[in-house]
C-alpha cells in the first residue's frame, strides 16, 4: 500500500523559534496533502489542505501566518510552525491523497512537537 | 453542517465479547465512510471503507461495518474481540471525492485479558 512518512518524529524547541515538519509520499504522487493536529485523547482536527503548486486552504480558526504550508512537489509538503509557543505543543499528522484511488487518504506516523 | 459523531468515548470489554461501536453522519449528499484504528504509539491505519454497493463492508482483522442509510449510521462490529484490539477507533466521512475527511471524536476501546 501507499506509504507516507514524516520527519522528524519528535521535536523539542524553545518558545519563539520556528519548526519545520516534512511529509513525504514515498511510492505515489500526492496531488493533495492534509495537515491535522491531534491533542491528547482527542480526535484529529484538520488544519489545512494543500494542493501541489497552489496555496493551502486553511480551516476556520487556523492562523495561516503561524502555520506555513508549502506543497512544492507531488511528493513533499512541509508545515512550519513559526514563533512557536507552548500551546502549539501537539501531535501533527499529515495525510496524502493521489494515485489510483483518489478517495482514500494515507496517513503519516505523526510528529510530536513540544515547545518549552 | 457535515459532521461525523461517535457517542461512545470509552468502551471496556472482556476478551471474546462482541463489539459494536456507533458512528453517525449528518446528511450532506453522497458520503464515503471510513473506520480508522490507532494502536497505542502508532499511526492511523485504515480498517475498512464504504464508497457504494454492498452496505455490509468487511475490513481487516475481522472487523466489519454496516452502512444504514435510513439511520445515517455506519457502526463498526467484531464478533469476538482480542486483547490486541485495544486501541482508539475513529469513524470518518468524506462528502465528495474532492473534499476533506471529517473525523469523529474517537472511541477508546480497552480489552480486559
Amino acid at each position: 500500500g501507499a506509504v507516507v512518512s514524516q520527519h522528524p518524529s519528535r521535536v523539542i524547541c524553545k518558545s519563539g523559534t520556528s519548526v519545520k515538519i516534512e511529509c513525504r509520499s514515498l511510492d505515489f504522487q500526492a496531488t493533495t496533502m492534509f495537515w491535522y493536529r491531534q491533542f491528547p485523547k482527542q480526535s484529529l482536527m484538520l488544519m489545512a489542505t494543500s494542493n501541489e503548486g497552489s496555496k493551502a486552504t486553511y480551516e476556520q480558526g487556523v492562523e495561516k501566518d503561524k502555520f506555513l504550508i508549502n506543497h512544492a512537489s507531488l511528493t513533499l509538503s512541509t508545515l512550519t510552525v513559526t514563533s512557536a509557543h507552548p500551546e502549539d505543543s501537539s501531535f501533527y499528522i499529515c495525510s496524502a491523497r493521489g494515485g489510483a484511488d483518489s478517495y482514500e487518504q494515507y496517513f503519516g506516523p505523526g510528529t510530536r512537537l513540544t515547545v518549552t | 453542517a457535515q459532521s461525523v459523531s461517535q457517542h461512545n468515548h470509552h468502551v471496556i470489554l472482556s476478551e471474546a465479547a462482541s463489539l459494536e461501536l456507533g458512528c453517525n453522519y449528518s446528511y450532506g449528499g453522497t458520503v464515503n465512510l471510513f473506520w480508522y484504528v490507532q494502536y497505542p504509539g502508532q499511526h492511523l491505519q485504515l480498517l475498512l471503507k464504504y464508497f457504494s454497493g454492498d452496505p455490509l463492508v468487511k475490513g481487516i482483522k475481522g472487523f466489519e461495518a454496516e452502512f444504514i442509510k435510513s439511520k445515517f449510521s455506519f457502526n463498526l462490529r467484531k464478533p469476538s474481540v482480542q486483547w490486541s484490539d485495544t486501541a482508539e477507533y475513529f469513524c470518518a466521512g468524506s462528502y465528495s471525492s474532492a473534499s476533506k475527511i471529517i473525523f469523529g471524536s474517537g472511541t477508546r476501546l480497552s480489552i480486559r485479558p
